[in-house]
């Protein structure tokens, strides 16, 4: 069965400062990998996701992503984050259902705490 | 457009009522996914739909029933609540039932409290 483990249940992180937030999936079939957001009080927003093709995935607000098969890794960064990037954010991949649902499996999430 | 539009968007409950709650996916997409979130964790999968059929479940108990009405919207039943129902519930929409490429967009969820 997939799953995915995010390890950091929250990062500090100061402003314009880079960040890297971890994630580790767990798959014995092809994987399909996903970042989402969640600012407070709202739903989940796609930042970026990865199919297949290039390793380095970039997507929204300059957050980028790099899939590494042999260390089963999918993680999330940025090179200068912004107070309002300070948000939970949650790793999640596509379940066993392959082509026949779309059902996404959540990390725990990672709350990325920027400080001015 | 309008996003995936969730009612109502706080509820209080006391154990072993029902509780509906409402989805109102984008426009043009014709499958609806509900997940709950426990405060703390991350989202767990409840039901998908599409074209108004079940096409997926989680592992949830009998007590959880959903259904889609023939413009797309959707509704989640919850019978005789538990404490441990209270969570935010997520509705999400995409355009097909499962296409690798078809994202999903999410609402911004009901808040159910159990007391």
């Amino acid at each position: 069965a997939q799953s995915v483990t995010q390890l950091d249940s929250q990062v500090p992180v100061f402003e314009e400062a880079p960040v890297e937030l971890r994630c580790n999936y767990s798959s014995s079939v092809s994987v399909y990998l996903f970042w989402y957001v969640q600012y407070p009080n709202q739903g989940l927003q796609l930042l970026l996701k990865y199919l297949s093709g290039s390793t380095l995935v970039k997507g929204i607000n300059g957050f980028e992503a790099e899939f590494n098969k042999s260390q089963t890794s999918f993680h999330l960064r940025k090179p200068s984050v912004h107070i309002s990037d300070t948000a939970e954010y949650f790793c999640a991949v596509i379940g066993p259902y392959g082509g026949a649902t779309n059902k996404l499996i959540f990390g725990t999430g990672t709350l990325l705490a920027v400080q001015p | 457009d309008a996003g995936v539009t969730q009612s109502p968007t706080h509820l209080i409950k006391t154990r072993g009522q029902q509780v509906t709650l409402r989805c109102s996916p984008i426009s043009g997409h014709k499958s609806v996914s509900w997940y709950q979130q426990v405060l703390g964790q991350g989202p767990q999968f409840i039901f998908q739909y599409y074209e108004k059929e079940e096409r997926g479940r989680g592992n949830f108990p009998d007590r959880f029933s959903a259904r889609q009405f023939p413009n797309y919207s959707s509704e989640l039943n919850v019978n005789a609540l538990l404490l441990g129902d209270s969570a935010l519930y997520l509705c999400a929409s995409s355009l097909g039932a499962g296409g690798l490429t078809d994202t999903q967009y999410f609402g911004p969820g009901t808040r159910l409290t159990v007391l």
